[in-house]
């Protein structure tokens, strides 16, 4: 089983539309990570959060850390072609911020 | 300019061969790191690797070993290459040591036929 579990594994919306992906772990998450990365490519920074309670938002993306550390959401608000692709989070579990990362969630966004 | 880069994109190789992969980084960071994302794209870190420590995550067999001539470069050398260990492998560094927003390389797929 994954340290980090991610949930849905993969999501197909309709473009416009909201969605929502979690992350989840048993541990206490210490710098939590959301990436992004298109298919084929390399790994794009989104968000870092740390504090318990933290929201962060980046044009249509919002990033949140629950108070005990151990979840995290990411939401999209109107969702475009262009969000498609695999969001990964990421966070520090081992010595040395060695990242663990979810299993990734697959986003599609239908035009 | 490409923060962090790494060479080859693609490689293929036979079973049993020894190869590099190389990185850069010219973002001035102390700190760089190997993962390797195998076909169900799961995301595990090999590595983590600054001037004074090396960081192994106990999973990674000892045909690989992180090569670092200096700060802005580590290199992937594999030994007796494997079957099991194609897959894409993604450079990544970070400010401090040890912390701070890791920014990746755009990953080495390594078929190993």
């Amino acid at each position: 089983s994954q340290e980090l579990e991610q949930s849905p594994q993969s999501l197909i919306v309709q473009e416009g539309k909201n969605l929502t992906i979690n992350c989840t772990s048993s541990k206490t998450l210490y710098g939590l990570y959301w990436y992004k990365q298109k298919y084929g490519e390399g790994l794009i920074f989104l968000m870092m959060l740390q504090k318990g309670g933290e929201e962060k938002s980046h044009e249509k993306i919002t990033a949140k850390l629950d108070e005990k550390k151990q979840q995290s959401s990411l939401h999209i608000t109107a969702s475009q072609p262009s969000h498609a692709g695999i969001y990964l989070c990421g966070a520090d579990l081992f010595p040395g911020n060695m990242l663990t990362f979810g299993g990734g969630t697959r986003l599609m966004v239908k035009p | 300019d490409t923060a962090v880069s790494q060479t080859p994109k693609y490689l293929v190789t036979q079973m049993g061969n020894d190869k590099s992969i190389k990185c850069e980084q010219n973002l001035g960071h102390d700190t760089m790191y190997w993962y390797k994302q195998d076909s169900k794209k799961f995301l595990k870190i090999m590595f983590s690797y600054n001037n004074k420590e090396l960081i192994i995550n106990e999973t990674v067999p000892n045909r690989f070993s992180p090569k670092s001539p200096d700060k802005a470069h580590l290199n992937l050398h594999i030994n007796s290459l494997e079957l099991g260990d194609s897959a894409v492998y993604f450079c990544a560094s970070s400010q401090a040591s040890g912390a701070g927003t890791q920014y990746f390389g755009p990953g080495t797929r390594l078929l190993v036929l």
